[in-house]
This record gives C-alpha cells, sequence and structure tokens, in this order.
C-alpha cells in the first residue's frame, strides 16, 4: 500500500514554544490530506483539511491560528502548533487517500507540552 | 446528527470468533471503513464496504446492511496480537469521515 510518514513520532516542548510536525506522501501525491487528533481512549477528531496550493479547511472549534497548516507541495504538508499549552498534549495523525475507497495514515505524533 | 456506535469493550479467547457491530446515522453514506489500531499507533485500514454484503480478507470479514445503518467486523481464528482498538468510520454526503468512539478488543490466552 502507499506510504505516508509523519514525523517526529514523539516530542516534548515548553509551554509557549512553536512544534512544527511533517506528514509526507512518499510514493504518490497527494492533493488532500487530513490532519487529526486523539486523545487518550477517544475517536479520531478530524482537525482540519488540507489542499495542495490552498488554505485549509479547519473543523468548527479548532483555531486556525493555532494549528497552522501549510500544504506547500503534493508531497509535503505540515502542521504547526503555535504557543501550545498543557492542553494541547495529544496524539496527532495525518492521512492522506489514493484511491476512493481507502486511507492511509502516517504513524502519528505524540506531542507532550510541559 | 451524526452518530456512530460501536461497543466500548469486548473480551474474546485465542483461537476463537468475535463479531464487532457498528450501528450508524449520518447524513447520506458514502461507504463504510474498518481500522485497527494498536495502543499509540495510527489506525490501519481494514476494509471498507459500499455494499450491501459480506466482504472477507483472509481472517477478518465486514457485513454491511445500508437499510439498517448496521455493519459488523467479524474476526477469526484470533490471535494474540489481535489485541487492539477497531474503529468503524462512515464517510458522508460531503465525503467527510465520521468515526466512531472504537472498540477494545481484549484477547485472553
Amino acid at each position: 500500500g502507499a506510504v505516508v510518514s509523519q514525523h517526529p513520532s514523539r516530542v516534548i516542548c515548553k509551554s509557549g514554544t512553536s512544534v512544527k510536525i511533517e506528514c509526507r506522501s512518499l510514493d504518490f501525491q497527494a492533493t488532500t490530506m487530513f490532519w487529526y487528533r486523539q486523545f487518550p481512549k477517544q475517536s479520531l477528531m478530524l482537525m482540519a483539511t488540507s489542499n495542495e496550493g490552498s488554505k485549509a479547511t479547519y473543523e468548527q472549534g479548532v483555531e486556525k491560528d493555532k494549528f497552522l497548516i501549510n500544504h506547500a507541495s503534493l508531497t509535503l504538508s505540515t502542521l504547526t502548533v503555535t504557543s501550545a499549552h498543557p492542553e494541547d498534549s495529544s496524539f496527532y495523525i495525518c492521512s492522506a487517500s489514493v484511491t476512493d475507497t481507502e486511507a492511509f495514515f502516517g504513524q502519528g505524533t505524540r506531542l507532550t507540552v510541559v | 446528527g451524526q452518530n456512530i456506535d460501536q461497543p466500548t469493550e469486548m473480551t474474546a479467547t485465542e483461537g476463537a470468533i468475535v463479531q464487532i457491530n457498528c450501528t450508524y446515522q449520518t447524513s447520506g453514506f458514502n461507504g463504510l471503513f474498518w481500522y485497527q489500531q494498536h495502543a499509540g499507533e495510527a489506525p490501519t485500514f481494514l476494509s471498507y464496504n459500499v455494499l450491501d454484503g459480506l466482504e472477507e480478507k483472509g481472517r477478518f470479514s465486514s457485513f454491511l446492511s445500508r437499510s439498517k445503518g448496521y455493519s459488523y467486523l467479524l474476526l477469526k481464528e484470533l490471535q494474540m496480537k489481535d489485541s487492539a482498538s477497531y474503529l468503524c468510520a462512515v464517510r458522508d454526503t460531503n465525503y467527510q469521515l465520521i468515526w466512531g468512539a472504537g472498540t477494545k478488543l481484549i484477547i485472553k490466552p
């Protein structure tokens, strides 16, 4: 299957700093990527849809100025958590679809804000 | 509103068969997905159903009834490595994935 690579897998940062998470499609071009966050024992929550060459579409309740998404190329989307706070600690996952019937996920990033 | 229901937790014995149910109420339907997620890892794709009936893939099978808003994932010959959360997701009219909360499956020897 298609490979989506997400980096870093784990990051610990100080409160008030920014963290960038990268999501790359390694063997296909992804015009659309999705960013999710997942709290322990809860389901995936879609944060935003990232479209190559245009602004991301954010879900209701997600602060676009806090969670900056850039999809500058067909193989790379980045999520930057700005001025991170402990409540932003979560598992962040990106995904991309190759076909209409399957979506592939990155490995996920465990963010801990201390 | 949109809603997907699945049991929170299930327990089964190694070598046995387990069925995980999923019921949904969504604005439109464009396919149902099952994913497996081990703790601390990203989900991995298991199956996709868009038409009524059973899709079989090795030890895993998935069934869909659109009229009933119902699906199940059937796991046969359970192995310890099958201990994971199983997520049901429905794609709605806007092609957005609506996720269930997941079913934690515990396999006992």
